[in-house]
């Protein structure tokens, strides 16, 4: 079993529609948790952290439920600048710090 | 942009052979990391270096090593080159050694042929 699992999708949506991206994680020590956006052919970037009582950032919300071991990120009023791959992101502190990557979920939106 | 460079762009070898590929951390940034993401996967954690000490690894066989220097530059270097490794090669650095925001730099493509 990997240690963080994502729907690679692709997700494909309509301008204006809200997504939602699921993933989750093996090891119940893991520390801190993000979502990084990744454009085809660029760097990923980190996008936001996530925080247990949940957070928000403008259209974003990142939600984590360490109980099930499982992060989620919703985009509201998709644009089509959102068109990229989300890469869940979980640091692992088992000896050294190790920042494990989810495989990505692609998401296209449509006009 | 993160300030955090990489050279070369694009880079093609062929089987067996050795490659070194480097990355600019950005000033003050003691912590980098290295990862290799093939092609529709996300990025896998080589290995990181603090202080110009290796201080944690991923699943890699010890044909992958690296180096840092005080001038917040470090190398990674592949011997035996596999057509596996055909990927893209991505440095992250960070002021400490987590947890932190890691700024990423643009990547190494490497073709192995």
């Amino acid at each position: 079993r990997k240690e963080v699992e994502q729907d690679p999708g692709p997700f494909n949506v309509p301008e204006g529609a809200t997504v939602a991206f699921n993933c989750t994680y093996s090891n119940s020590a893991s520390q801190s948790f993000f979502w990084y956006r990744q454009d085809c052919r660029k760097e990923p970037k980190l996008l936001m952290s996530v925080y247990s009582s949940g957070n928000e950032d403008g259209r974003f919300t990142a939600q984590l439920n360490r109980a099930s071991q499982y992060i989620s990120l919703l985009i509201r009023d998709s644009k089509l600048s959102d068109s990229a791959t989300y890469l869940c992101v979980v640091l692992s502190t088992s000896g050294t710090y190790k920042y494990i990557f989810g495989t990505g979920t692609r998401l296209k939106v449509l006009a | 942009e993160t300030g955090v460079t990489q050279s070369p762009t694009h880079l093609i070898k062929t089987r067996g052979q050795q490659v070194t590929l480097r990355c600019s951390s950005q000033s003050g940034h003691n912590t980098v990391s290295w990862y290799q993401q093939a092609l529709g996967q996300g990025p896998q954690f080589i290995f990181q270096y603090y202080r110009e000490e290796e201080n944690g690894r991923g699943n890699f066989p010890p044909r992958f090593s690296g180096l840092q220097f005080p001038n917040y530059s470090s190398e990674l270097n592949v011997n035996a080159l596999e057509l596996d490794d055909s990927a893209l090669y991505l440095c992250a650095s960070m002021a400490g050694q987590g947890p932190d925001t890691q700024y990423f730099g643009p990547g190494t493509r490497l073709t192995v042929l």
